[in-house]
């Protein structure tokens, strides 16, 4: 069965640092997502990616943030100076072009530690 | 109000018994409608969509009331792997892209 990958699966930082989180999406796939989930809390929406542009982004979102799709099968996102607050499980979901898009399969994400 | 609200639970059952889940959502304007399930430390997982007919996939029901903005979940015959903390999930009324997460409600079906 086909699955979104992501690595890596954990990472501790200093805070300050920047981070890279990468995924695989579903090869089909059309859009592409970003959420993470706080330890506790619910899974938030940072952003969606459709023909190689951000489609949406939450408030969440900001300057520190940014996604890439640099060759195609990979999808990116970067912090460029990770915060305490950053400290998350941050889970890449893709979703095809014939499914609706709220029909999303999700990677085992990527826990972010921050200290 | 929060966007999508759900009973945090948990909800404790015997195998076998029948178990409901509601979430109601607060703009009236969102078009689309799931149950995810998410187990302990693990990644969501989409269970069902809901459609406003209501719809039924095996042992799970899913219900619509886009009057009331309600959305259910029936279990019937559950079982020990049925245990998780299930999702009420609704798009964004201005995009379909973005998806609203309820904060779930645990589920423990015990032996």
């Amino acid at each position: 069965e086909p699955e979104v990958t992501q690595t890596p699966s954990h990472q501790v930082t200093q805070m300050g640092q920047e981070v890279i989180l990468r995924c695989v999406p579903i090869s089909n796939h059309l859009y592409f997502y970003w959420y993470r989930q706080i330890l506790g809390q619910k899974v938030e929406f940072l952003v969606s990616f459709y023909n190689n542009e951000i489609s949406e982004k939450s408030e969440i979102f900001d300057d520190q943030f940014s996604v890439e799709r640099p060759d195609g099968s990979n999808f990116t996102l970067k912090i460029r100076s990770t915060k305490l607050e950053d400290s998350a499980m941050y889970f890449c979901a893709s979703s095809g072009g014939d499914l609706s898009p709220g029909e999303l399969f999700f990677g085992e994400g990527s826990r972010l530690t921050v200290l | 109000r929060k966007e999508v609200e759900q009973d945090p639970g948990p909800f404790n059952v015997p195998e076998g018994a029948t178990v409901a889940f509601n979430c109601t959502y607060s703009n009236s304007a969102s078009q689309s409608f799931f149950w995810y399930r998410q187990d302990c430390r693990k990644e969501p997982k989409l269970l069902m969509s809901v459609y406003s007919s209501g719809n039924e996939d095996g042992r799970f029901t899913a219900q619509l009331n886009r009057a009331s903005q309600y959305i259910s979940l029936l279990i019937r015959d559950s079982k020990l792997s049925d245990s998780a903390t299930y999702l009420c999930v609704v798009n964004g009324a201005d995009s379909s892209y973005k998806l609203i997460f309820g904060s779930g409600t645990r589920l423990l079906v015990r032996p």
